[in-house]
């Protein structure tokens, strides 16, 4: 079975400034997906960033940016200068390619961006 | 497009009564599927339909729970009866495709809270 673990259950950055989020998973399949969703207070789960396994250049959504490692099956999410509406869970998630499954997430980073 | 819609946003009630939580897709999805969030287990699928048929319902939690999808423009997820250990943040998510080019879209859930 799969697993997403997000090793940092909360996360602070001053505004202005970089941060990364970690996502390592774990699965013996070769073709998959991965994303990162936000999840701000209003509760609405958003689509940050997706990246395809079999791409090797990494996906980039203007100030986002991963950093996909798939031999070490880690997936960091990068946020450059950070702003006050990044203040939200971050999700990283995990879907086969094949014809059965959905999207397994992972427990999710509470980050705080601070004036 | 309004997005997928859910409703009631908060529902509180008291153990052993019927709950009804409801979804509309977003038109043109094929797609849909119900997601239950706790702190203890953060995002678990409870199941997921493929043109209103449930295709994967191995997620429910046990026999209280049933999920009805009787057109491509709504779905119902009822627990009867509830308890308190169901209290959590339900949400539904549609898509066009098992794997679009854009992640599910998320509704904004439904708050339960059993007392």
């Amino acid at each position: 079975a799969q697993t997403v673990t997000q090793s940092q259950p909360e996360m602070s950055v001053q505004e202005a400034e970089t941060v990364t989020l970690s996502c390592t998973y774990d699965t013996s399949e070769s073709n998959y997906y991965l994303f990162w969703y936000k999840q701000p207070p209003s509760r609405q789960m958003i689509l940050v960033i997706r990246q395809e396994a079999y791409k090797q250049q990494n996906a980039t959504e203007n100030r986002f940016s991963v950093n996909f490692q798939k031999a070490a099956k880690s997936f960091s999410l990068k946020i450059s200068d950070s702003q006050l509406g990044d203040t939200a869970m971050y999700f990283c998630a995990f879907m086969r390619s094949g014809s059965q499954g959905n999207l397994i997430f992972g427990k999710g980073t509470k980050l705080s961006v601070k004036p | 497009d309004a997005g997928v819609i859910q409703s009631p946003r908060h529902e509180v009630t008291e153990m052993g009564q019927e709950v009804t939580l409801r979804c509309k897709p977003i038109s043109g999805h094929d797609y849909l599927f119900w997601y239950r969030q706790t702190m203890m287990r953060g995002l678990e699928l409870l199941i997921y339909f493929n043109n209103n048929v449930p295709i994967d319902d191995s997620g429910m939690p046990e026999d209280r729970f049933s999920a009805k999808m009787p057109n491509a423009s709504f779905s119902t997820l009822k627990i009867q009866p509830s308890e308190p250990r169901d209290s959590a943040v339900y949400f539904c998510a549609s898509s066009f495709g098992r794997i679009p080019n854009y992640g599910y879209t998320f509704g904004s859930g439904t708050r339960l809270t059993v007392v």
